[in-house]
C-alpha cells in the first residue's frame, strides 16, 4: 500500500533562517506531488505541484521554493524565512495518470517562524 | 474556472444528532467530487468521492454523499455524529485529470456537543 512520510513534524526556525521540508511517498511510481500551506483557520493554498522529476509548477509566487530530485521525493524549500511563512505545510500525491484526482495527504509540517 | 464553495464555516451539533454539510460547485463537465477530514494537527483524510454511476456515495466512518447535478451540490450527511467526528471538512472538485488544477473549498469546521 501507499504511505506518505513528511518531516519535520514541528519545526520552530528564526526569521532570515533556510527552510527545507521533505516529503516522500512509497508504494507507488511517478506520482504527482503538491505542496500546500494552511494558514491558521484558513483553507489550503497550493503552492507547488509536480508531475515528474525536476518539473516544478509555482502557483502562488513568493518566498518558497520546491524541488523533485527524486521521483517520489518532494522538497520545500526557503532561503529567507518571513513571519508570513508560518503555517501547516501539506505534501499530496497523486496518482500520476491523474485520471481520478484523488489526492493523498501527509501527516504535515507545523512552521512557525519568530 | 471551477470553484467550490462551502457556505457554512462552522456548525454545531449534538452528539447522536445528524449532520448535513453544504457544498456547492461550479465545473464545466461532470466533476469528480470529493470530501476530506482534517482533524487538528494532522493531515486531511479522503472520507469519499464521486466520480460516476449512482449519486449517492458511502465513505468511510458512516459518511455519506449525494451528487444533485440540478443544484451543483455534493452534501456530507451522517445520521448520528460522534464526538469523534469534530474536525474540519473541506470539499473538493477535480480537474479531470489534469495535476494542480482541483479545487478545495475553505472547509467547515465541525464542532459537537455532548
Amino acid at each position: 500500500s501507499q504511505t506518505i512520510h513528511q518531516w519535520p513534524a514541528t519545526l520552530v526556525q528564526p526569521v532570515g533562517s533556510p527552510l527545507s521540508l521533505e516529503c516522500t511517498v512509497e508504494g507507488t511510481s511517478n506520482p504527482n506531488l503538491y505542496w500546500y500551506r494552511q494558514a491558521a483557520g484558513r483553507g489550503l493554498q497550493l503552492l507547488f505541484y509536480s508531475v515528474g522529476i525536476g518539473q516544478i509548477s509555482s502557483e502562488v509566487p513568493q518566498n518558497l521554493s520546491a524541488s523533485r530530485p527524486q521521483d517520489r521525493q518532494f522538497i520545500l524549500s526557503s532561503k529567507k524565512l518571513l513571519l508570513s511563512d508560518s503555517g501547516f505545510y501539506l505534501c499530496a500525491w497523486e496518482e500520476g495518470t491523474g485520471v481520478t484526482d484523488t489526492q493523498y495527504f501527509g501527516p504535515g509540517t507545523r512552521l512557525t517562524v519568530l | 474556472a471551477q470553484s467550490v464553495t462551502q457556505p457554512d464555516i462552522h456548525i454545531t451539533v449534538s452528539e447522536g444528532a445528524s449532520l448535513e454539510l453544504r457544498c456547492n460547485y461550479s465545473y464545466g463537465a461532470t466533476p469528480y467530487l470529493f470530501w476530506y477530514v482534517q482533524s487538528p494537527g494532522q493531515g486531511l483524510q479522503l472520507l469519499l468521492k464521486y466520480f460516476s454511476g449512482d449519486t449517492l456515495v458511502q465513505g468511510i466512518k458512516g459518511f455519506e454523499a449525494e451528487f444533485k447535478r440540478s443544484q451543483s451540490s455534493f452534501n456530507l450527511r451522517k445520521p448520528s455524529v460522534h464526538w469523534s467526528d469534530a474536525a474540519e471538512y473541506f470539499c473538493a472538485v477535480g480537474a479531470g485529470g489534469n495535476a494542480g488544477k482541483s479545487t478545495f473549498g475553505d472547509g467547515t469546521t465541525l464542532t459537537v456537543k455532548p
